[in-house]
């Protein structure tokens, strides 16, 4: 059963730190990891989608990286503002599952000025 | 871009009450999703469906059933209502095609009293 964890739950930076927030999963035969935003009492919105081919996606300022066969992917936050506080979710997709995501709990993030 | 409409942000029902929960999306998506959302338990699968009338279980299909009559609507029942189902609820659609992004819908908070 694949299982996927984010650490740490929660982190708190001073504006225009770069930062880095983790995710591991247990089964590495997977179609894509997803990293997806959620704003307080909001949906998530999806910010990034590696597929299992890939290494790494780019969009402004987030950068995610994926290595599979270790079970980790890595998403890259430059020159962190205050509305980058949010809640980080990271998600696979695994073979065999259709289009059914497994979801880490998240990673609570506080950008401070 | 795709938009995905839940008709209520928050919901208070009676224990045994019926209970449904609508959901609308606007791309001519395939799959549509409904998740529950929980502190420390993360997103969990309850039920999905890959076509008009089309529907399999997730990970926790239990006290629910939905209906999909039209492929732009999702919709999830809540037989009887109980308080272990006070949660927030997340529609989801893809397009179908493994390895799409997942598109989420701004969640329905349900309070059962």
């Amino acid at each position: 059963k694949q299982e996927v964890t984010q650490i740490p739950a929660a982190l708190s930076v001073p504006e225009g730190e770069n930062l880095v927030l983790n995710c591991s999963f247990t089964d590495s035969a997977i179609y894509n990891l997803q990293w997806f935003r959620q704003d307080p009492g909001k949906g998530l919105t999806s910010l990034l989608l590696i597929q299992s081919s890939q290494r790494e996606q780019t969009s402004g300022r987030l950068n995610a990286s994926l290595d599979k066969s270790s079970g980790r992917s890595t998403l890259y936050i430059a020159a962190s503002q205050p509305g980058d506080s949010a809640t980080y979710l990271c998600a696979v997709q695994r073979t065999g599952g259709g289009n059914k995501l497994t979801f880490g709990t998240g990673t609570q993030l506080k950008v401070e000025l | 871009d795709v938009k995905v409409t839940q008709s209520s942000r928050y919901l208070v029902k009676r224990t045994g009450e019926k209970v449904f929960l609508e959901c609308v999306q606007d791309m001519d998506h395939e799959n549509m999703f409904w998740y529950r959302q929980d502190p420390g338990l993360g997103l969990r699968l309850i039920y999905f469906s890959y076509d008009v009338k089309m529907k399999e279980k997730g990970d926790i299909p239990e006290g629910y059933s939905v209906s999909r009559e039209k492929k732009e609507r999702f919709s999830l029942i809540l037989e009887s209502a109980s308080t272990n189902q006070t949660s927030m609820y997340l529609c989801a659609s893809t397009l179908g095609q493994r390895r799409e992004k997942l598109f989420f819908g701004s969640g329905t908070q349900l309070s059962v009293l």
